[in-house]
């Protein structure tokens, strides 16, 4: 079973710019969610995708979105980008259809804002 | 609000030493706790869970024991390797919210021959 697939792995953008992320989940995992890390400030949670609809949200401004489609591939946009969004983006997917379903992480994508 | 607090890092070890890092957390219900390892320039990987109080998680030679008492989920080895080098994360998540997790802050654990 493939796991989950993040592309690009590295992006250099402008500030002001905006950037898309990807993430493809396992194969049968209806979820996707979308964590950011940096050094300051951890992981944190940014959205959570199912069946096409965002059903959590975490405390970013609105310069961060996603959709979901309907083969569940994931995808992050951040507009107006600034310096302080430098970081590792990771998603993960999960089959909440299972008892004590457990998240599987991409290897990320590491974006630099210049 | 939810919240994991980990020991602060850097650990460093020399091989076959024990190994504790320390994990507490806050939580308004009952949830399902984990560690996740991370490796230089890789995503996590979940290196072990538990879910529900008193369970006892264990991979690779590490263990945890969820302690509902103490809000507590401590990672341990007893004899680690280099290999184990990497950045140890603790989490929690609900199974009825199972899409977020909330982490700690993580911690640097070296380990030298």
């Amino acid at each position: 079973k493939a796991g989950v697939t993040q592309t690009p792995r590295y992006l250099i953008k402008t500030r002001g710019q905006q950037v898309t992320l990807s993430c493809s989940p396992i194969s049968g995992h209806r979820s996707v969610s979308w964590y950011q890390q940096t050094p300051g400030q951890g992981l944190q949670f940014l959205f959570e995708y199912f069946s096409e609809t965002q059903r959590n949200k975490g405390n970013f401004p609105g310069r961060f979105s996603g959709r979901q489609f309907s083969n569940s591939r994931s995808e992050m946009n951040v507009s107006t980008l600034e310096l302080g969004d430098s970081a590792l983006y990771l998603c993960a997917s999960s089959d909440p259809g299972q008892a004590n379903t457990e998240a599987f992480f991409g290897q990320g994508t590491r974006l630099t804002v210049v | 609000g939810d919240s994991v607090t980990q020991m602060e890092g850097p650990v460093t070890l020399s091989e076959e030493a024990f190994l504790t890092i320390n994990c507490t957390y806050t939580a308004t219900g009952y949830p399902s706790l984990f560690w996740y390892v991370q490796y230089p320039g890789e995503g996590l990987q979940l290196l072990l869970k538990a879910t529900k109080a008193d369970d006892k998680g264990s991979n690779k030679g590490f263990e945890a024991t969820y302690r509902k008492e103490t809000t507590s989920f401590h990672l341990e080895k007893g004899s680690v390797q280099v290999s184990d080098s990497a950045v140890y994360f603790c989490a929690l998540r609900y199974n009825t919210n199972a899409g977020k997790s909330t982490f700690g802050d993580g911690t640097t654990l070296t380990v030298k021959p």
